[in-house]
Formats: structure tokens, sequence, C-alpha cells
């Protein structure tokens, strides 16, 4: 079975630097994809970015991008010029490529910005 | 354009009650999924459904069950409700045949049992 592992239960970050939070996965598989999902304090989860596995070049979404690494199956999240927007739970998820396989999440990360 | 709508948003049970979560999707997603997230351990399969008719079990199936009713709406159902269950449950849909696209998520019900 596919597991997703946060190891930082908790990070923080002076407003407008840059935070990097990590994620590492197991599968057997080759054909995947990865997300990142931000949830604020009103519960809704928001998709901030996904990586297709077959594709080399990293993901960006304006001040989000990730480093993924598919050999050491790591998919961390980099935020840059941090806003306290940002400030919320971050979860990682992996779903295989096939039709409606669901997403396996880690345990999350909660991400606090400092004024 | 709603996405997905889940009710309630909160609830208070007794230890044995029964109740219902509704689920309900307006983007024509063929998968619907149920999870439960509970601190420290981040979002959990409780069930999903791959298409109208269908249902499988995830990763925490015990104590629940669920129906899906069309391709709209999925619900799950807590037969005896238990404190162990308390958690806040979050309803989700996606295209069935396009896994590199989001899946889309209710607001979430809060579900406490005393």
């Amino acid at each position: 079975a596919q597991t997703v592992t946060q190891s930082q239960p908790e990070m923080s970050v002076q407003e407008a630097e840059t935070v990097t939070l990590s994620c590492t996965y197991d599968t057997s598989e080759s054909d995947y994809y990865l997300f990142w999902y931000k949830q604020p304090p009103s519960r809704q989860m928001i998709l901030v970015i996904r990586q297709e596995a077959y594709k080399q070049q990293n993901a960006t979404e304006n001040r989000f991008s990730v480093n993924f690494q598919k050999a050491a199956k790591s998919f961390s999240l980099k935020i840059s010029d941090s806003q306290l927007g940002d400030a919320a739970m971050y979860f990682c998820a992996y779903r295989r490529n096939f039709g409606n396989e669901k997403l396996t999440f880690g345990t999350g990360t909660r991400l606090t910005i400092i004024p | 354009n709603a996405g997905v709508t889940q009710t309630p948003k909160f609830q208070v049970l007794k230890t044995g009650q029964s109740m219902t979560l509704q689920c309900a999707q307006d983007m024509n997603h063929n998968s619907m999924y149920w999870y439960r997230q509970d601190p420290g351990m981040g979002l959990r399969l409780i069930y999903y459904s791959a298409s109208e008719g269908t249902t499988d079990k995830g990763e925490v199936p015990n104590g629940y069950n669920v129906s899906r009713l069309n391709k709209r709406e999925f619900s799950l159902r807590l037969e005896s409700a238990a404190p162990s269950q308390t958690s806040v449950y979050f309803c989700a849909s996606s295209e069935r045949d396009r896994a590199g696209t989001e899946a889309f998520f209710g607001q979430g019900t809060r579900l406490t049992v005393v």
C-alpha cells in the first residue's frame, strides 16, 4: 500500500521569507500524481499544486513550487515570499494514475507565518 | 456552481444514536469519497464510490455505511455512534478517468459524539 509521510508537524516562517515543507512517499508504481493541499482555518481543502510523476520538470504556481525527486520518492513544497494568508495546514497527497484511485494523504504540516 | 455540498456542518450526538451525513456534487463526477480527519492523522478514507451503484471500503470503514443514491449524492451513515467517531468528516468528488485532476472537497462536518 502507498504511504505518504510528512515529518514536520509544525513549521514557522517570517513573513516575506521562504519556507520548504517536506514530503516523502512510498510506492511501487511508476505512474502517479502528487498533490499539495492547503487547509486554512475555514477547513476548506484547496489544491495548491500538482505534479505528474512522468514529468521531470518541477511544477510551479506563482509563489509555490515543488522539488520532485522521483528516485528518492521526495516531493517538497517551497513557498516563496510568505504571506499571512499562507498560514494553514498543508497536506501532501498521492494518487495512482488509474481511473478512480483515491488520494492517500500525509499527516499534515501546520505552517505559521510570523509577522 | 456549488461544487460539493455537505450537510450538516456541525453535529453533536449521544453514544448509540444514529445519523446520516449528506453529500451532493454538481460537477457530474463519477467518483465520490468520504474521509475523516483527526489531529495528527491526516485524512483517512472511509469509503469511496467509483460510480453510481458501486461502493468500496477504504482504510477505516468499521462503524460506517454508505449509499450512492445517484450520480450526485453519496451519504455516510453512522448506525450507532461511538466517541471514537468524533472527527471532522469530508466528502469529495473527482472525475474518474482523469487521475491528474484534483479532488474537490466539501466544507466538512464536525461531529462530536458524547
